[in-house]
């Protein structure tokens, strides 16, 4: 089956310093990817949706300079948090689509990366 | 807009006993309905989606859900629960035309299944 792998699964950082996590689509091309966040018990929040060779586009509310976004190949994504604050902690989710029809109404997700900000 | 409601934070089930977990949602024009759920310190797993056709959908690991149009809802079921199905258990819909095809989460209902 398709499998979604992310890098690192879990990351500590100081204030102020930069992390960046890859998402990696193993077994299938995948022309779009989505970058959630989930806080402690609550639901996913779509940050941006990352298109392969394009910008990506961010959801209401969301810093692009904060956030970025790189889809640079079919099987990878990066959402690098710059600047990181104690409040950017969260576990945070990427999702990829399959191109094609059969991409339409299919999202792989991978196991998520905690990231934690002192 | 879309939307999902979980209306429930926790089910609470004995081993062996049916499993229902709720779900409401709205959207524009014809949905697109799923289901997710996630372990401790993991992503999300696929159980089942509606996308047309029969009401009654089986998805994985003896999982069905049931849509209703009129009421709006999707809820998911298992007939005999099992401890390993304690986990968090999320709602998901998109309408047919949603752009970039983005799916909206329920807020996630946690469920514990006592042996």
């Amino acid at each position: 089956g398709a499998v979604v792998s992310q890098h690192p699964s879990w990351v500590i950082c100081k204030s102020g310093t930069s992390v960046k996590i890859e998402c990696r689509s193993l077994d299938f091309q995948a022309t779009t990817m989505f970058w959630y966040r989930q806080f402690p018990k609550q639901s996913l929040m779509l940050m941006a949706t990352s298109n392969e060779g394009s910008k990506a586009t961010y959801e209401q509310g969301v810093e692009k300079d904060k956030f970025l976004i790189n889809h640079a190949s079919l099987t990878l994504s990066t959402l690098t948090v710059t600047s990181a604050h104690p409040e950017d902690s969260s576990f945070y989710i990427c999702s990829a689509r399959p191109p094609g029809l059969a991409g339409v109404d299919t999202q792989y997700f991978g196991p998520g990366t905690r990231l934690t900000v002192l | 807009a879309q939307s999902v409601a979980q209306p429930e934070d926790q089910v609470n089930v004995a081993e062996g006993n049916p499993l229902t977990v709720k779900c409401t949602y709205s959207v524009s024009g014809n949905p697109y309905l799923f289901w997710y759920v996630q372990y401790p310190n993991r992503g999300l797993q696929f159980l089942l989606k509606y996308i047309t056709g029969d009401n009654l959908v089986k998805g994985s690991y003896g999982f069905e859900a049931e849509f209703n149009k009129s009421q709006t809802s999707f809820h998911l079921k298992k007939p005999s629960a099992l401890v390993s199905d304690s986990a968090l258990y999320f709602c998901a819909v998109r309408a047919f035309k949603a752009a970039g095809n983005k799916l909206t989460f329920g807020g996630g209902t946690r469920v514990l299944v006592k042996p």
